[in-house]
């Protein structure tokens, strides 16, 4: 069963501090693995897009790493802002998916304290 | 560009009523889906359409419905509503020319059944 795994549930850390999001999953084959944040009360909105043979993807100070080979992901933070209090989702695509049918992760949820 | 836009964002109704939500895409885009969130099932993907026609459907039981106008507009119609409906429904959209197409989300529909 194809499913996405994110941890941990939840984080709270201090302005300018960095942190690691980690999603680890099972959809094979896949075609993209995306990260979202989601504000409380409003819709996700996209910061990485990474297809199975990248690596990397950068988004200002969001930066995003897979490896494909143990099905896994990072979504780094660096220098935390309180606009970066949100829950972060991990989304990805099967390779056969030629709709919008994602595996969503439960989501992290980040708070970032003065 | 104006981006995904729901109607209404609040709704509240009663067991057994039925509902329509209404979407619009961001302009251009062909694919709009829909999903539901929960804070106990996260986000769940409902089903996709495409020129007006329905691409993928998710594992949802047939109350929940949906079409697509010719100008990309999709309403999602649910009828006999549950207590367990009450949710964040949210209308995505997309050019969806290639797997890899970023999807754009809207802000929501809070539907609460009481």
């Amino acid at each position: 069963k194809n499913q996405v795994e994110q941890s941990p549930q939840s984080l709270i850390i201090l302005e300018g501090k960095n942190c690691t999001l980690q999603c680890n999953y099972t959809v094979s084959p896949f075609s993209n693995l995306r990260w979202y944040k989601q504000d409380t009360g409003r819709g996700p909105v996209s910061l990485t897009i990474m297809t199975f043979s990248e690596n990397t993807k950068s988004n200002g100070r969001y930066t995003a790493t897979l490896d494909a080979d143990t099905k896994q992901s990072s979504l780094h933070i660096t220098a935390s802002q309180l606009s970066d209090s949100a829950s972060y989702i991990c989304v990805v695509s099967p390779r056969d998916n030629y709709g919008q049918n994602f595996v969503f992760g439960p989501g992290t949820r980040l708070s970032v304290l003065p | 560009k104006a981006g995904v836009t729901q109607t209404p964002r609040y709704l509240i109704k009663t067991r057994g009523q039925q509902v329509t939500l209404s979407c619009s895409p961001i302009s251009g885009h062909r694919s709009v889906s829909w999903y539901q969130q929960t804070p106990g099932q996260g986000l769940q993907f409902l089903f996709e359409y495409f020129s007006e026609t329905q691409r993928n459907k998710g594992n949802f039981p047939g109350r929940f419905s949906g079409r697509q106008f010719s100008n990309s507009r999709s309403e999602m119609n649910v009828s006999t509503l549950e207590l367990g409906d009450s949710a964040l429904y949210l209308c995505a959209s997309s050019l969806a020319v290639s797997p890899n197409s970023p999807l754009h989300f809207g802000n929501g529909t809070r539907l609460t059944v009481t």
